[in-house]
């Protein structure tokens, strides 16, 4: 089993839309989860941490299950500018490198 | 905003050349990274750095890699002698805390290294 999996996509979307991307991982000891949003040849930046009980940032939802291994993102209203590739990142067990999936590609239309 | 600042942005090398990739990390950051992405595949880990040592390195940062921090502020990525497949995106992180914490970490613009 891969370290981090994500749907790689694409997903196309029209502008107002919710669009929800999933990511599992391997390694039941990790500790930190977060996603971050790469745009073309740029690099990864962070989007938002995911914490056991859900967080929300706006138009942002992330939500972690443990128990499945299990993280998702949640857009809502989809805009243009939302359109790059959405990476799920884990922390290794011992807390020194971030371990990243291969990211999903979200296109917005209007 | 503070930033990462690689240089330089784009390198081209001939095969079985050495090659230094620059880093400057956020001034008051102490965890370092590399990372590197080839094209259309996944941001892969390097290395990271604490304390003036490597903390932990993958299978990809073989011999023919190394880090350095030189001053207090750079930190550099050798390759000694590169092969056709080190052509990727090679991007430096920093991060104050340990990402065990969950910290944030803030990554480059990234060296685009081309082995021709």
């Amino acid at each position: 089993r891969k370290e981090v999996e994500q749907d790689p996509g694409p997903f196309n979307v029209p502008e107002g839309a919710t669009v929800a991307f999933n990511c599992t991982y391997s390694n039941s000891a990790s500790q930190s989860f977060f996603w971050y949003r790469q745009d073309c040849r740029k690099e990864p930046k962070l989007l938002m941490s995911v914490y056991s009980s859900g967080n929300e940032d706006g138009r942002f939802t992330a939500q972690l299950n443990r128990a499945s291994q299990y993280i998702s993102l949640l857009i809502r209203d989809s805009k243009l500018s939302d359109s790059a590739t959405y990476l799920c990142v884990v922390i290794n067990q011992a807390g020194t490198a971030l371990i990243f999936g291969k990211g999903t590609t979200l296109s917005v239309s209007s | 905003e503070p930033e990462v600042t690689q240089t330089p942005s784009h390198q081209v090398t001939q095969m079985g050349q050495e090659v230094i990739l620059r880093c400057v990390p956020i001034s008051n950051h102490l965890y370092f990274y590399w990372y590197r992405q080839i094209l259309g595949q996944k941001v892969e880990f390097l290395v990271s750095f604490y304390n003036n040592e490597i903390s932990e390195k993958s299978e990809i940062f073989d011999d023919q890699f190394s880090v350095e921090r030189p001053d207090g502020s750079n930190f550099t990525l050798k390759i000694r002698s590169t092969k056709l497949e080190d052509s990727a995106m090679y991007f430096c992180a920093s991060s104050e805390m340990s990402g065990a914490l969950g910290d944030e970490a803030f990554f480059g613009q990234g060296t685009r290294l081309t082995v021709v």
